[in-house]
């Protein structure tokens, strides 16, 4: 079963405007962590943060996190072209290494 | 570093026919390795849980009889999907994290499997 929602589910943008994409999850978690996946390709890990963190920056990302309400959102900042991809949130609850994977948002950046 | 491969990367097969997919973990040990599916447009579900020298953990709807899995080493993983049906046509992937990188997962590039 999903742990995550994510919304919006697709996402279009001009370049160099920002994005973001927001996750809501159902239980209590330790980590939430964002993923990137390009069509058809393997996921590569962006940014992890922990229960007790509020924000976390990455280069243009930064991630938010908000325990009471559940969600986490992600905003990418002057998007390019090669941020087109489907950003996956995914929760872990303590439980050893194993992470639950959000339903995805389809970003696509239109040069 | 963490780097993590999968073997084959796409393969077509004919109905009733089994298909082994490896896992392997290049510059890391990983005692724990998990098996993912993707359906088109869809996001990842997890099947099962490996573990180095033990059974594996299966999710709840997996059918273990038909997804075996085999955890021989610390740096390999298999899993076999057994007389496949066009229905087990997806995108299979798999994770594992060094031990020094907490629940950070590093993902193969996934494997193909088309059965017709």
């Amino acid at each position: 079963s999903q742990q995550g929602e994510e919304d919006p589910q697709a996402l279009s943008i001009q370049e160099g405007e920002n994005a973001t994409m927001n996750c809501s999850y159902k239980t209590s978690i330790n980590n939430l962590q964002w993923y990137r996946q390009n069509s058809g390709r393997g996921l590569v890990h962006l940014i992890l943060i922990r229960s007790n963190e509020r924000e976390k920056h990455s280069g243009r990302l930064r991630v938010t996190l908000d325990t009471s309400k559940k969600s986490s959102s992600l905003l990418i900042t002057a998007s390019r072209a090669a941020d087109t991809a489907s950003y996956f949130c995914a929760t872990d609850t303590g439980g050893y290494q194993k992470v639950t994977f959000g339903t995805g948002t389809k970003l696509q950046v239109i040069p | 570093g963490a780097v993590v491969s999968q073997h084959p990367s796409w393969v077509i097969c004919k109905s009733g026919t089994s298909v082994k997919i490896e896992c392997r973990s290049l510059d890391f040990q990983a005692t724990t390795m998990f098996w993912y599916r993707q359906f088109p447009k869809q996001s990842l579900m997890l099947m099962a849980t490996s573990n180095e020298g033990s059974k594996a953990t299966y999710e709840q709807g997996v059918e273990k009889d038909k997804f075996l899995i085999n955890h021989a080493s610390l740096t390999l993983s298999t899993l076999t999907v057994t007389s496949a049906h066009p229905e087990d046509s997806s995108f299979y992937i798999c994770s594992a994290t060094p031990a020094s990188r907490g629940n950070e997962q590093f993902f193969g590039p996934g494997t193909r499997l088309t059965v017709l």
